[in-house]
């Protein structure tokens, strides 16, 4: 069975561009989850979409916004990107959302903005 | 909401055996994860607990108290490739479930 997908792997843009990240998770999985990584912070969630529905957000502002589609991929928006924005984006997907699910983790788009 | 806390570094030497601690306050609980990262690789998953005990899966073994909300990995027999960072993450309780990370335990094993 295929791994969870992300594209692109690597990103380079600068600051006040927006930028679209996608993820396809394996195949039977519905829910999908985003997160950012740095070096800092360590993984900071993003949302969490189930079903093309959002069910979770995490406490980022409102320039980054997601959506999932019917065949569970899924993607995310930065608009306005800030210098602060350049971090690993990992995206996890699961059968369902919930206890006990593991989530399988793609290999991460690495965002860099200049 | 959640606060997770972990050593941020740790030094083991091969064959030996580590702990690595993990705490935590959450307004709601459900589950606690461990996880392996690799430098540049993706977190890759260990082990789960809900319940008060130990899990033991080969070298791994983790262990959880609700009460004291304390986890901690044990890693036995220490290997050179079990250099990475690893992640404590516990999920939330509530109709909709997210996970929470600590920010990681840097773990290197030395020969």
């Amino acid at each position: 069975k295929a791994g969870v997908t992300q594209t692109p792997r690597y990103l380079i843009k600068t600051r006040g561009q927006q930028v679209t990240l996608s993820c396809s998770p394996i195949s039977g999985h519905r829910s999908v989850s985003w997160y950012q990584q740095t070096p800092g912070q360590g993984l900071q969630f993003l949302f969490e979409y189930f079903s093309e529905t959002q069910r979770n957000k995490g406490n980022f502002p409102g320039r980054f916004s997601g959506r999932q589609f019917s065949n569970s991929r899924s993607e995310m928006n930065v608009s306005t990107l800030e210098l602060g924005d350049s971090a690993l984006y990992l995206c996890a997907s699961s059968v369902y959302s919930g206890s006990g699910d593991e989530q399988y983790f793609g290999p991460g788009t690495r965002l860099t903005v200049t | 909401g959640q606060n997770i806390d972990q050593p941020t570094e740790m030094t083991a030497t091969e064959g030996a055996i580590v702990q690595i601690n993990c705490t935590y306050q959450t307004s709601g609980f459900n589950g606690l994860f461990w996880y392996q990262q690799h430098a540049g690789e993706a977190p890759t998953f260990l082990s789960y607990n809900v319940l008060d005990g130990l899990e033991e899966k080969g070298r791994f073994s983790s262990f959880l108290s609700r009460s004291k909300g304390y986890s901690y990995l044990l890693l036995k027999e220490l290997q050179m490739k079990d250099s990475a960072s690893y992640l404590c993450a516990v999920r939330d309780s509530g109709g909709y479930q997210k996970v929470t990370f600590g920010t990681g335990t840097k773990l290197q094993v030395i020969p």
